[in-house]
């Protein structure tokens, strides 16, 4: 099955700068790649998703970016803000109608 | 948007008991609906695939007669946790795909305390 790794585990950054996670898949078959942002007690929440026939997506401060041959993917967040504080979680999947595979997750906090 | 909806969203039991948590699909209709847990400061895991009209599909490791499905209706799946233990606390979130995009949509989570 897919298996998804997820670093770095945690990250601080100062308010402003540019926080970047990283994910591998296993699975060359996989074609949908979501982004997850997900606050203490609550549901995850979609931030941006990707596709495999792109190779980078991006929405206001925040951009994806797919590399296949390497079956790795990254989130970027520019001018981090408070709110920016959160865990993220990659996750792959076939199809998109399909289970997802979640990586780990990240802690991100945003240093005022 | 598409919506999906839990209850209970928290729930206190005594070991031994069972107790059956709700999925609902309120603005759209989901054959495939898929369940997972999430213990504190960890991924989500999928435990299985509630499919409407048959059984559900299990992931590896997942105790089948302990965690009930059912997907009776195509808006309706529900997870019964049976002779529940402290080990089962954890937080459960039911999510189901949309018909037009890829995106997954997610019910708010249960969380189950067993003491």
């Amino acid at each position: 099955g897919e298996n998804v790794e997820q670093h770095p585990s945690t990250l601080s950054v100062q308010e402003g700068d540019s926080a970047v996670i990283k994910c591998t898949y296993s699975d060359s078959a996989s074609n949908y790649f979501p982004w997850y942002k997900q606050e203490l007690g609550k549901r995850p929440q979609l931030i941006i998703d990707i596709r495999s026939n792109v190779g980078e997506k991006k929405d206001q401060r925040i951009a994806v970016t797919l590399n296949k041959t390497a079956k790795h993917f990254s989130l970027h967040i520019t001018e981090t803000q408070p709110e920016d504080s959160a865990v993220y979680f990659c996750a792959a999947s076939n199809f998109g109608n399909e289970k997802l595979t979640f990586g780990t997750g990240t802690r991100l906090t945003i240093i005022p | 948007g598409a919506v999906v909806s839990q209850h209970p969203s928290w729930v206190i039991c005594k070991s031994g008991t069972s107790v059956k948590i709700e999925c609902r699909s309120l603005d759209f209709q989901a054959t495939t609906m898929f369940w997972y847990r999430q213990f504190p400061k960890q991924s989500l895991m999928l435990m299985a695939t509630s499919n409407e009209g048959s059984k559900a599909t299990y992931e590896q490791g997942v105790e089948k007669d302990k965690f009930l499905i059912n997907h009776a209706s195509l808006t309706l799946s529900t997870l019964t946790v049976t002779s529940a233990h402290p080990e089962d606390s954890s937080f459960y979130i039911c999510s189901a795909p949309g018909t037009v995009s890829y995106e997954q949509y997610f019910g708010p989570g249960t969380r189950l305390t067993v003491t």
